[in-house]
């Protein structure tokens, strides 16, 4: 299978520790994308990638949240100090630069937090 | 600010039920309107991007269209295999997408 694979796909942790999440997007695609879903809500974009830059991030995403894309492959999200109202799920997306106006991306099944 | 608003949070349908889902949208300059579905635990699945107002695309039991101000996807004939969260978003500045808050459809059989 060569779709979007994230790691893990569950983690329970306690407040105030630090989590990392995974993500191995479709290997031709240069643009990653992470979006963020709680229950009952559509995906709220928090941040993206061309290759390895970091072009925007939404103001959802708190001096907490890092996000790196080091040599454009893979992706990691850090969040640190967690909060009970980081437990949502993850989601990371990619696509080709070439087709960004279709609006087709291409989703993994998500990484799911819960902070107790 | 674009804003995405979704019509019913809910709807529950008898197999062969036809009905619609809506999806009213505010931006500044459409630049594509999306329709994704999303099975639970799951990420989102792309199904149709629409440009214009008066453009219609169709998939299997599902048309979408678009005018104006908003979208609809019609569901003819809907089978208990439809049953899902379907999802509209819109392109942001910088092409991410900004999505409603979804439609969880239950086709009963």
């Amino acid at each position: 299978d060569t779709g979007v694979s994230q790691d893990p796909r569950h983690k329970i942790t306690k407040r105030g520790q630090n989590v990392t999440f995974r993500c191995d997007p479709i290997s031709e695609h240069n643009r990653l994308y992470w979006y963020r879903q709680t229950l009952g809500q559509g995906p709220e974009f928090l941040t993206y990638f061309q290759n390895e830059a970091q072009l925007e991030k939404s103001r959802l995403l708190s001096d907490r949240f890092s996000a790196e894309r080091p040599k454009g492959s893979f992706s990691t999200l850090e969040i640190q100090r967690t909060e009970q109202g980081d437990s949502a799920m993850y989601l990371c997306a990619s696509s080709h630069s070439g087709t960004v106006g279709t609006g087709e991306l291409f989703f993994g099944e998500g990484s799911r937090l819960t902070v107790l | 600010e674009d804003q995405v608003t979704q019509s019913p949070e809910a709807l529950r349908l008898q197999e062969g039920e036809s009905s619609s889902l809506n999806c009213s949208y505010t931006v500044s300059g459409l630049r594509g309107l999306f329709w994704y579905r999303q099975d639970p635990g799951k990420g989102p699945e792309f199904l149709f991007t629409l440009y214009s107002a008066g453009e219609e695309k169709e998939k299997e039991r599902l048309k979408a269209t678009l005018t104006k101000k908003e979208s609809f996807l019609h569901i003819t004939a809907p089978k208990p295999e439809d049953s899902a969260t379907y999802l509209c978003a819109v392109p942001g500045s910088a092409r991410q997408l900004t999505f409603g808050s979804g439609t969880q459809l239950t086709v009963l059989p």
